[in-house]
């Protein structure tokens, strides 16, 4: 089975550009969750979905950060403008809600460096 | 709000030594835990959860993590570490209710020595 699939493994920009990362949970899953990790921060969480719905985005930085996920195969998360403090790995990770199991499957990350 | 504390940011250990590496936990019901490892490049990978009974929690890889109530603690344990164990290993708690919000420790970075 396939696991979490995000794209790009790799980002590199320049201050001011938009980036998108995206992210295919696995399939059935109906929680979805962005995390950005860094030395000094560790695995913060930015955002939950829950069946589609932005539950709680209070760990998105500020209003440059915004993510969706339109349906249940698919998520962005979008920085406009980016900048060099957002550089980090950003992992997607979803979990089948099932008897709130807990168990989130991580994607292989997004390493965005920010010029 | 809930908190998890690894005091340990880096720890070495020479193979085939048994390990402990710790964990605390703040949370107002009873939590969910979990321990999670992250090899270099790679996502993390669920290794063992703790829900309820048996206070003694077996994974995968041989680990086992013991829940301590009274202390707030949920290490993490191996009696015989292997070099492809030298990981990043984070601890999480999550609510044993509602929606899974899982809040992530700062990691412990294992280094192995042979």
């Amino acid at each position: 089975d396939a696991g979490v699939i995000q794209s790009p493994r790799h980002e590199v920009t320049e201050m001011g550009q938009e980036v998108t990362l995206r992210c295919k949970p696995i399939s059935g899953h109906n929680s979805l969750f962005w995390y950005r990790q860094t030395m000094m921060r560790g695995l913060e969480l930015l955002i939950y979905f829950n069946n589609n719905v932005p539950i709680d985005d209070s760990g998105m930085p500020e209003d440059r950060f915004s993510a969706k996920m339109p349906n249940a195969s698919f998520s962005t998360l979008k920085i406009q403008p980016s900048e060099p403090r957002d550089s980090a790995v950003y992992f997607c990770a979803s979990s089948s809600g099932q008897g709130l199991s807990g168990e989130l499957f991580f994607g292989e990350g997004s390493r965005l460096t920010v010029l | 709000a809930q908190s998890v504390t690894q005091p340990d940011i880096h720890i070495t250990v020479s193979e085939g030594a048994s390990l402990e590496l710790r964990c605390n936990y703040s949370y107002g019901a009873t939590p969910y835990l979990f321990w999670y490892v992250q090899s270099p490049g790679q996502g993390l990978q669920l290794l063992l959860k703790y829900f309820s009974g048996d206070t003694l929690v077996q994974g995968i890889k041989g680990f086992e993590a013991e829940f301590k109530r009274s202390q707030s603690s949920f290490n993490l344990r191996k009696p015989s570490v292997h070099w492809s164990d030298a990981a990043e290993y984070f601890c999480a708690v999550g609510p044993s209710g509602g929606y899974q919000k899982v809040t992530f420790g700062i990691g412990t970075k294992l280094q192995v020595i042979p």
